[in-house]
């Protein structure tokens, strides 16, 4: 079955950055556009960018440009997304999810999500 | 940009009463690309709804949509206790965003 498991928990302090995984099994990895989307406390689901199946075309929200780098290892069929300069108002929880892309596709399959606290 | 606004912010029902949720963009969009989610605490959204009216693997068939252009409705005929959660709209083509969610709970 379709899986996307994501790494665990980190606390980070203010300026420093932070890297999440996120592990697919189950399908076709090299097929799929993956997404992050991460939901502050107390706040909605904000997309943050998209990655090509190959890994050689990013997308990224107009807020995330400059501090953000979407990646994805094809061998390991893991995707990757780091946060840098991380300020108090990343404090978040961060999912992958699969879709998007040329196809559109609606995001069927989301990560168990990532806490992401940063605090000094 | 394209922005979803959805309305209301929190709808307080009862199990069995029917929701209707609402998500306007702010310029025509195709209906091919939006699609509905909902969300409980502690849990990874969930796909409801593609292309305004296409419900996902497993989806009850109390989850229905409907819409074109700039207006598009989500509706659970007859509200199950599992059904109190927060739902997103999106748009998932070439523009990518969320509405901001509508909570459904308990009256």
């Amino acid at each position: 079955q379709v899986q996307l498991v994501q790494s665990g928990a980190e606390v980070k302090k203010p300026g420093a950055s932070v890297k999440v995984s996120c592990k697919a099994s189950g399908f076709t990895f090299s097929s799929y556009y993956m997404n992050w989307v991460r939901q502050a406390p107390g706040q909605g689901l904000e997309w943050m960018g998209i990655i090509s199946p190959t890994g050689d075309s990013t997308t990224y929200a107009q807020s995330f440009q400059g501090r953000v780098t979407m990646t994805r290892g094809t061998t390991t069929s893991t995707v990757y997304m780091e946060l840098s300069s991380l300020r108090s108002e990343d404090t978040a929880v961060y999912y992958c999810a699969r879709g998007g892309g040329i196809a559109a596709r609606p995001y069927d399959y989301w990560g168990q999500g990532t806490l992401v606290t940063v605090s000094s | 940009e394209i922005v979803l606004t959805q309305s209301p912010g929190t709808l307080s029902l009862s199990p069995g009463e029917r929701a209707t949720l609402s998500c306007r963009a702010s310029q025509s969009v195709s209906s091919s690309f939006l699609a509905w989610y909902q969300h409980k605490p502690g849990q990874a959204p969930r796909l409801l709804l593609y292309a305004a009216s296409s419900r996902a693997t497993g989806i009850p068939d109390r989850f229905s949509g409907t819409g074109s252009g700039t207006d598009f409705t989500l509706t659970i005929s007859r509200l199950e206790p599992e059904d109190f959660a927060v739902y997103y709209c999106q748009l998932y083509g070439s523009s990518r965003t969320f509405g901001q969610g509508t909570k459904v709970e308990i009256k």
